[in-house]
């Protein structure tokens, strides 16, 4: 069965620092990755998307970046934070156009 | 646009009380609309997928269906272990950059109340 794993669960980041957050899935190829925000009050936010590795779209302007250095690996990174960065970040992944499966979350906070 | 708005903000009911959380949505082609469960401080769990009008979807005391314009999850004689953020969210089925995208509604907080 396929699993997605994401860490950490939470972090307190100063602001400038620098950020990154991993993602891995297990049991599946080539899946489709996808981070998201969730900000309290608001629904989910898409950040970015993978189909494949290498292959990055964004949707949304921002101070973040993704990565996807192998096929099962997805990474939100940032060279410096901003206190607005703080948020609620998932990771998720499909087959296609098909449901999408999160992981667990991280929370950060950015001070 | 794709926009989903889902109603009640929250809901509280009584152990074994029956009710329904709506899920109104507007898209430029439906391809899939999608129900989750979200417990405090973690990720969605995957509830449902609906594709077409008519369709419907159950999952122990959960019912989801579908139609046109909004989508219904009813919650049939509730637990305490049901209290969860619900969450709603499409898929249109157009091309290009976004296709894959979840477009999700705010969601609505159950409380189930022994």
């Amino acid at each position: 069965s396929q699993t997605i794993h994401q860490w950490p669960a939470t972090l307190v980041q100063p602001v400038g620092s620098p950020l990154s957050l991993e993602c891995t899935v297990e049991g599946t190829s080539n899946p489709n990755l996808y981070w998201y925000r969730q900000a309290a009050g608001r629904g989910l936010q898409l950040l970015f998307y993978s189909v494949g590795i290498g292959q990055i779209s964004s949707e949304v302007p921002q101070n973040l970046s993704a990565s996807r250095p192998q096929d099962r690996q997805f990474i939100l990174s940032s060279k410096k934070l901003l206190l607005s960065d703080s948020g609620f970040y998932l990771c998720a992944w499909s087959e296609g156009f098909t449901e999408a499966f999160f992981g667990q979350g991280t929370r950060l906070t950015v001070v | 646009e794709d926009q989903v708005t889902q109603s009640p903000e929250a809901l509280r009911l009584q152990e074994g009380e029956s009710s329904s959380l709506n899920c109104s949505y507007t898209v430029s082609g439906l391809r899939g609309l999608f129900w989750y469960r979200q417990d405090p401080g973690k990720g969605p769990e995957f509830l449902f997928t609906l594709y077409s009008a008519g369709e419907e979807k159950e999952k122990e005391r959960l019912k989801a269906t579908l139609t046109k314009k909004e989508s219904f999850l009813h919650i049939t004689a509730p637990k305490p272990e049901d209290s969860a953020t619900y969450l709603c969210a499409v898929q249109a089925a157009h091309s290009g950059a976004g296709s894959y995208q979840l477009t999700f509604g705010k969601g609505t907080k159950l409380s189930v109340i022994p």
